[in-house]
């Protein structure tokens, strides 16, 4: 079956740090791939997505690669701000699973002054 | 972009009762909601997919008359959870897909979620 593995949170770091959060995944055929944020209070919105290999989806600064041959999809940006501070979720589609969307278990970041 | 608002965002109540969850879907018309549960740590599961006007499709494991879904408009679906026990405290999210929306975009609308807490 479909599954989607992040790393475990909370990732805290300082404003203007590096940010990397890892999503691999399992999955038959060519999956999309997307990630998901939820701010504290808020539903979760789709902040990018790739939909083939080698791909990369990018909004707000953040940036993913679909990396087929590693089977990843980080999430990236070279600049965090306390408004980055949220929870993060990699998530994947795929004809083969009905299309449905699986997520994974989702990665708090929390960004400090 | 299309909001969908979850009511009420917090209930607490006592082993036994029933609870309802709505989740609307406020500025287009929702022919496919879906309900998720959300236990602390964990990803979001996908319970059940409901489309208006008919029978929902519960996924394994998940017991349908525990868990009551009613999609009967395009801008209205509601979650009961019946005789509700501490088990079932969770976070329930909702989230809907448009009418005009692709099936492999992944571009769902969530609802704010749910916390329910049975004593």
């Amino acid at each position: 079956g479909n599954s989607v593995t992040q790393m475990e949170g909370p990732v805290t770091l300082s404003e203007e740090a590096f940010l990397t959060i890892n999503c691999t995944y399992t999955a038959t055929g060519y999956p999309s791939l997307f990630w998901y944020v939820q701010y504290p209070g808020e539903g979760l919105q789709l902040l990018l997505k790739a939909t083939k290999a080698d791909d990369k989806g990018s909004n707000k600064g953040f940036e993913a690669t679909y990396r087929k041959e590693t089977t990843s999809f980080h999430l990236e940006k070279g600049s965090v701000q306390v408004s980055d501070s949220a929870v993060y979720f990699c998530a994947l589609i795929n004809t083969g699973g009905g299309n449905k969307l699986t997520f994974g278990t989702g990665t708090q970041l929390k960004v400090e002054l | 972009g299309a909001v969908v608002s979850q009511h009420p965002s917090r209930v607490i109540c006592k082993s036994g009762t029933s609870v309802k969850i709505e989740c609307r879907s406020l500025d287009f018309q929702a022919t496919t909601m879906f309900w998720y549960r959300q236990f602390p740590k964990q990803s979001l599961m996908l319970m059940a997919t409901s489309n208006e006007g008919s029978k929902a499709t519960y996924e394994q494991g998940v017991e349908k008359d525990k868990f009551l879904i009613n999609h009967a408009s395009l801008t209205l679906s509601t979650l009961t959870v019946t005789s509700a026990h501490p088990e079932d405290s969770s976070f329930y999210i909702c989230s809907a897909r448009g009418s005009g929306g692709g099936s492999n975009t992944g571009e769902l609308f969530f609802g704010e979620g749910s916390r329910l807490t049975v004593l």
